[in-house]
């Protein structure tokens, strides 16, 4: 079955930087676009980023545009999100979401905070 | 494209039909789709393209609209129904938009 895991999240000081981390299992990850998506605490959802399957297009939302880089290793069955300048509004659960938003992980928790 | 949803919450009791409306701020076509959340739990879709019910998903979920206006209607209201529901545009693929949700609550 389809699973997608998250990992690399914690707390971190305003202007540093985290990698998260998505393993995918039980489908072919190289042929699908993936997305990041994050949730505020008590708020509502903010998509983040998508790569193609192959990683030859990236697309970014307005708030982290220039911050944030997504990636993948088609080989490792990895997706990536490298969050640079952090801010204290980034603090969220980050959640990796294969292509048709039909497969969600269980999400892993950022907190931007001094 | 910014999409708003009303009411922001809702009251409703077991067996209530429950309707949540979702305006997009130009034409999407049918690129709208609807999630439920619940708590703690990652979201998870129960209509695509404005009216198609996801595989899976019961009867008494249903979707319609087009263009600017759309509605997701729960005909009969079950206890595993309440949840926060968010619509979401896909017509500027690939940039993607959520409402802001709707959350359902017991009354």
């Amino acid at each position: 079955q389809v699973q997608l895991v998250e990992s690399g999240g914690g707390v971190v000081q305003p202007g540093r930087s985290l990698r998260l981390s998505c393993a995918a299992s039980g489908f072919i990850f190289s042929s699908y676009g993936m997305h990041w998506v994050r949730q505020a605490p008590g708020k509502g959802l903010e998509w983040v980023a998508i790569i193609w399957y192959d990683g030859g297009n990236k697309y970014y939302g307005d708030s982290v545009k220039g911050r944030f880089t997504i990636s993948r290793d088609n080989p490792k069955n990895t997706l990536y999100l490298q969050m640079n300048s952090l801010r204290v509004e980034d603090t969220a659960i980050y959640y990796c979401v294969r292509e048709d938003f039909d497969y969600w992980g269980q999400g892993t928790l950022v907190t931007v905070s001094s | 494209i910014q999409l708003t949803q009303s009411p922001s919450s809702l009251s409703a009791s077991v067996g209530d039909r429950v309707t949540i409306t979702c305006q997009a701020s130009q034409d999407i076509s049918i690129n709208l789709n609807w999630y439920q959340q619940k708590q703690g739990k990652a979201p998870k879709v129960v209509i695509y393209d404005a009216a198609t019910l996801e595989t899976g998903v019961p009867s008494r979920f249903s979707g319609s609209g087009s263009g600017t206006d759309f509605t997701l209607t729960i005909s009969s209201l079950q206890p595993e129904d309440y949840a926060t529901y968010y619509c979401q545009q896909s017509y500027s693929t690939p940039l993607y938009t959520f409402g802001q949700g709707t959350k359902l609550e017991i009354k």
